[in-house]
């Protein structure tokens, strides 16, 4: 089946401008997670959906970043009057239920580079 | 250990050559240690997902064992291949999953 996609896969944008990256889960995954890589840097945590319930924020670095699910399937990361540091691969990854123990898919990530 | 460690952070070995690295991450309020793969331009594909100390999993050339009293795990690669050359995530959960920041393994010729 269908593996989790993401869109578009670069984008170049300059200082200030806002941009939206969109990933489209696999079906049926309950789950839906925003990781980057920063340059040098492990994956670092952003954002978690679970079903129904409010979404776990405690990643996201600053109020520039935002995150919706709409309809429990696809999410849309917004990066507000980007930053040169905002420049990372953004990955979404989905499973099944969440538990910790779960597999995560994870999509082919967003090249984000901030001029 | 405070935070998701992996050694070392680049490897470059011989094809044929036996090689493993290792993961260490903190033991209290542990629940779970995933490996992944990350080859260049493609999406990190899951390896192994392990929850219980003495764990072993395999995937033909390639294993992995977990110590969750120590906070370690070993992710082993038997004889290996130019395709195995690929960066190996190991991420462990308390109440998310936290990766280290890999480790680079090129597999020459």
């Amino acid at each position: 089946g269908a593996g989790v996609s993401q869109s578009p896969s670069n984008k170049v944008t300059e200082k200030g401008k806002d941009v939206e990256l969109r990933c489209d889960p696999i079906s049926g995954h309950t789950a839906l997670y925003w990781y980057r890589q920063s340059l040098g840097q492990g994956l670092e945590f952003l954002i978690y959906f679970q079903g129904n319930s409010a979404p776990d924020k405690s990643g996201l670095p600053s109020d520039r970043f935002s995150a919706e699910r709409t309809g429990g399937s696809v999410s849309t990361l917004t990066i507000q009057r980007t930053q040169q540091e905002d420049s990372a691969v953004y990955l979404c990854a989905s499973s099944v239920t969440g538990l910790n123990s779960d597999t995560q898919y994870f999509g082919p990530g967003t090249r984000l580079t901030v001029l | 250990i405070l935070n998701v460690e992996q050694s070392p952070q680049s490897l470059h070995v011989q094809e044929g050559d036996s090689t493993n690295f290792t993961c260490s991450f903190p033991s209290s309020n542990f629940y779970a240690l995933h490996w992944y793969r990350w080859e260049t331009a493609k999406s990190p594909e899951a390896l192994f997902v392990m929850t219980l100390n003495g764990d072993e999993k395999k995937k033909g050339r390639i294993s992995a064992t977990l110590n969750t009293k120590e906070g370690y795990s070993y992710l082993y690669i038997k004889g290996s291949q130019p395709e195995d050359s690929a960066t190996y995530l190991c991420a462990s959960t308390a109440s998310k999953l936290t990766f280290g920041t890999g480790t680079r393994l090129q597999v020459t010729l």
